[in-house]
């Protein structure tokens, strides 16, 4: 199992530019997340999904959006590129949102630099 | 607002001797505790969990304690190893309302184990 990846690793944007930043787990986990932490900060939620086709906004959706078309990928587009969405991006995964089977696992993340 | 709070941004301890890391928590629809390792250039690696219905998990050199009315946990690691050098996160998942199953992650803790 390669668990959860990410690509790219790392990637410098310009102000007004879009990329997506994706995102795969083998896990056959039904649960994925976004999460973005910016230096000294904790992990803030951006995106979760609970299953293929079905997504909701965490604490900080704005400027960024989903989608979860299979079961295994989760990416996360970005619009218009501010320098406010430089930060370090994980994704993770759970096999369930019930609290003793919610260990998430993470993505190596991707740090993004906005310019 | 932070609503899980690790106020100490790092801790340095001699291998061999406790590490004791701390967190502390304002929301009382927390239900759920973990702690969250980090390596640098890596994500997030589960570590111990806590249900809020007991006050102490033991992993091996690794101890949670929780107390609830005080609404704090602390993690133990006995004895430190210079492998344990890495950034701990707690976090907590409510057990109500919609935002169930979502983690609420603190800022972390370095924490360093010196020879």
């Amino acid at each position: 199992n390669a668990g959860v990846t990410q690509t790219p690793k790392f990637r410098i944007l310009k102000i007004g530019q879009s990329m997506t930043l994706q995102c795969t787990q083998d896990m056959n986990h039904n649960y994925m997340y976004w999460y973005r932490q910016d230096p000294g900060m904790g992990l803030k939620l951006i995106y979760y999904s609970v299953g293929a086709g079905i997504t909701d906004k965490g604490e900080v959706p704005n400027g960024y959006n989903v989608s979860r078309s299979t079961t295994e990928d989760f990416p996360l587009r970005l619009e218009l590129a501010a320098p406010s969405q430089t930060s370090v991006y994980f994704c993770a995964s759970s096999y369930s949102l019930q609290l003793k089977d919610n260990e998430q696992f993470f993505g190596p993340g991707t740090r993004l630099t906005v310019l | 607002d932070q609503q899980v709070k690790q106020n100490s941004p790092s801790l340095s301890v001699q291998e061999g001797r406790i590490s004791i890391l701390n967190c502390d928590y304002t929301n009382s629809m927390f239900d759920y505790f973990l702690w969250y390792k980090k390596y640098p250039a890596e994500g997030p690696t589960f570590l111990i969990s806590i249900s809020s219905i007991k006050d102490k998990n033991e992993d091996g050199r690794f101890t949670v304690f929780l107390n609830k009315s005080a609404k704090h946990l602390s993690l133990h690691i006995v004895p430190s190893q210079p492998g344990d050098s890495a950034v701990y996160f707690c976090a907590a998942i409510p057990d109500r309302g919609s935002t169930l199953g979502r983690l609420y992650f603190g800022r972390g803790t370095q924490l360093t184990v010196w020879p």
